[in-house]
């Protein structure tokens, strides 16, 4: 059974960076049939895609983030991170990190496992 | 950018059939796939490419996808299937998500 587990600190100083990391087990990140992915829910609010990315180190972004955001790859210890630059207290939010599964060149893509999510705040 | 919309809210009587919808430019040339999410959990795939439900999803859920609208089907809803539904389809090389829908059932 494959599980995602969120990792970081739950408060984070403006303009400061937001550091994530997520665990994966029961399955390798080194797989070409899954890509890694970070979605946020900012509090009462939907879904927003922060970016993915691929073992072979393709990655595909929000372009409303892009400029903040870096993703990244460990695959000795089975993990992904995400990286979220200069923070405001719009950054405050539920991060999840999720498996996804589909080829992006077909159209057809979409998260089939979630981790369980943590919340950070963005405040001093 | 893309956008996919969604009604913020609608409600649905045990036993009725709630349709959600979601719409965008030309949305049937693409995959849609739902998630729920019920208060306190994260989401949860229940309909990929249209309309193919992941193991261990139950029957009553289904997925149609064509002209400019996705419909998420569930027949025979039940009290626990409230919870927020979102879509979601890939454009462009991003993904994008509707704003969601919370589906109350009473």
């Amino acid at each position: 059974q494959v599980q995602l587990q969120e990792s970081g600190p739950g408060l984070v100083k403006p303009s400061e960076t937001l550091s994530l990391a997520c665990t994966v087990s029961g399955a390798s990140i080194s797989s070409s049939s899954y890509s890694c992915v970070w979605i946020r829910q900012p509090p009462g609010k939907g879904l927003e895609w922060i970016g993915s990315m691929y073992y072979t180190g393709s990655t595909f972004y929000n372009p409303s983030l892009k400029s903040r955001v870096t993703l990244s790859l460990d695959t000795s210890q089975n993990q992904f991170s995400l990286e979220l630059s200069s923070v405001t207290a719009a950054d405050t939010a539920i991060y999840y990190c999720a498996r996804a599964k589909g080829i992006p060149a077909g159209g057809n893509y979409y998260m089939d496992v979630w981790g369980k999510g943590t919340t950070v705040a963005v405040s001093s | 950018s893309y956008d996919l919309t969604q009604p913020p809210s609608m409600s649905v009587s045990p036993g009725q059939t709630a349709s959600i919808t979601c719409s965008g430019d030309k949305l049937g040339y693409k995959y849609v796939c739902w998630y729920q999410q019920k208060p306190g959990q994260s989401p949860v795939l229940v309909i990929y490419e249209d309309n193919k439900r992941p193991s261990g999803i139950p029957e009553r859920f289904s997925g149609s996808n064509s002209g400019n609208t996705a419909t998420l089907t569930i027949s025979g809803t039940q009290s626990m299937d409230e919870g927020d539904y979102f879509c979601q389809a890939w454009d462009s090389s991003t993904v994008v998500f509707g704003g969601g829908t919370k589906l109350t059932v009473l």
